[in-house]
C-alpha cells in the first residue's frame, strides 16, 4: 500500500527544473505533499483530490492523473531554499490513515 | 496549543528499558497519528487516533508498542524492552478530521537512542 517514490535522489544547479513521481498500486482519493529539510519536522506543501487536478504554489505545483494513480511534483527553476526531502502522503477512499512514500532527497547547488 | 508539541525531544535508553513518549496535538484536531522515521528512511506509519473510534494500530511493528490517547487529546506512545533498531525519530501528527483530505500538522519529533 505504501506508495513509490521516484527519484529516490536528485541533485540540481540553482534554477534547473525537477520533477518527483509519486505511484501507488490502488486507487487513489488523495495525494498530499511535504517538505521536510535536514532535522525539522515535515511541512505541508500541498494537497490534490481525484479529479486531475493541478494546483501550484509560486513556482512548485503538482498534478493527479486518477486513471494512472499517480502524481507528480514540479519544481521550475529551483533555489536553494527548495533543498530537503519530498515525501509523497496518499489517501484512500474509506481509509483513515496516510500513508507516505520513501521520500526524494533534492539537494540544490549554487 | 499554537502547534503539535513533542516531548522529550531526544531520549537516549539503554537497552531493554522502558521509553514513554508524548504528543499535545493542536487543540480541536480529532485525528492523530505516530510515525517512525529511522535514519535516512521514509515515515513510517505506526498508530492512529480519531475521536472515540478504536485505533488503528496496524503499523505498530511488535506487541512491544503501545499507545494510548486520554479524553481525545495527549497521547503516548510507550515502547517496552527497548531494542537498538527502536532507535528513531518518532514523530506524531494531528489533523482536524478522519478524511484524506485532511492535512497534517507534524511535531519537531522525539529521537530516541537505545544504546
Amino acid at each position: 500500500q505504501q506508495p513509490v517514490q521516484s527519484p529516490q535522489a536528485v541533485i540540481l544547479r540553482e534554477g534547473e527544473d525537477a520533477v518527483i513521481n509519486c505511484s501507488s498500486s490502488k486507487a487513489l482519493y488523495s495525494v498530499h505533499w511535504y517538505r521536510q529539510k535536514h532535522g525539522e519536522a515535515p511541512v505541508f506543501l500541498m494537497i490534490l483530490l481525484k479529479g486531475g487536478e493541478q494546483k501550484g504554489h509560486e513556482k512548485i505545483s503538482a498534478s493527479f492523473n486518477e486513471k494512472k494513480q499517480q502524481s507528480s511534483l514540479y519544481l521550475t527553476a529551483s533555489q536553494l531554499s527548495y533543498s530537503g526531502t519530498y515525501f509523497c502522503g496518499t489517501g484512500y477512499q474509506g481509509a483513515q490513515k496516510l500513508v507516505f512514500g520513501q521520500g526524494t532527497r533534492l539537494t540544490i547547488n549554487p | 496549543g499554537a502547534g503539535v508539541s513533542q516531548s522529550p525531544s531526544n531520549k537516549v535508553t539503554e537497552k531493554g528499558k522502558d521509553v514513554e513518549l508524548r504528543c499535545d496535538p493542536i487543540s480541536g484536531h480529532t485525528a492523530l497519528y505516530w510515525y517512525r522515521q529511522s535514519l535516512g528512511q521514509g515515515l513510517e506509519f505506526l498508530i492512529y487516533f480519531q475521536g472515540n473510534s478504536a485505533p488503528d494500530k496496524s503499523g505498530l511493528p511488535s506487541d512491544r508498542f503501545s499507545a494510548e490517547r486520554t479524553g481525545g487529546s495527549v497521547s503516548t506512545l510507550t515502547i517496552q524492552r527497548t531494542q537498538q533498531e527502536d532507535s528513531a525519530v518518532y514523530l506524531c501528527a494531528s489533523s482536524l478530521g478522519v478524511s484524506g483530505a485532511n492535512v497534517l500538522t507534524f511535531g519537531a519529533g522525539s529521537r530516541l537512542t537505545v544504546l
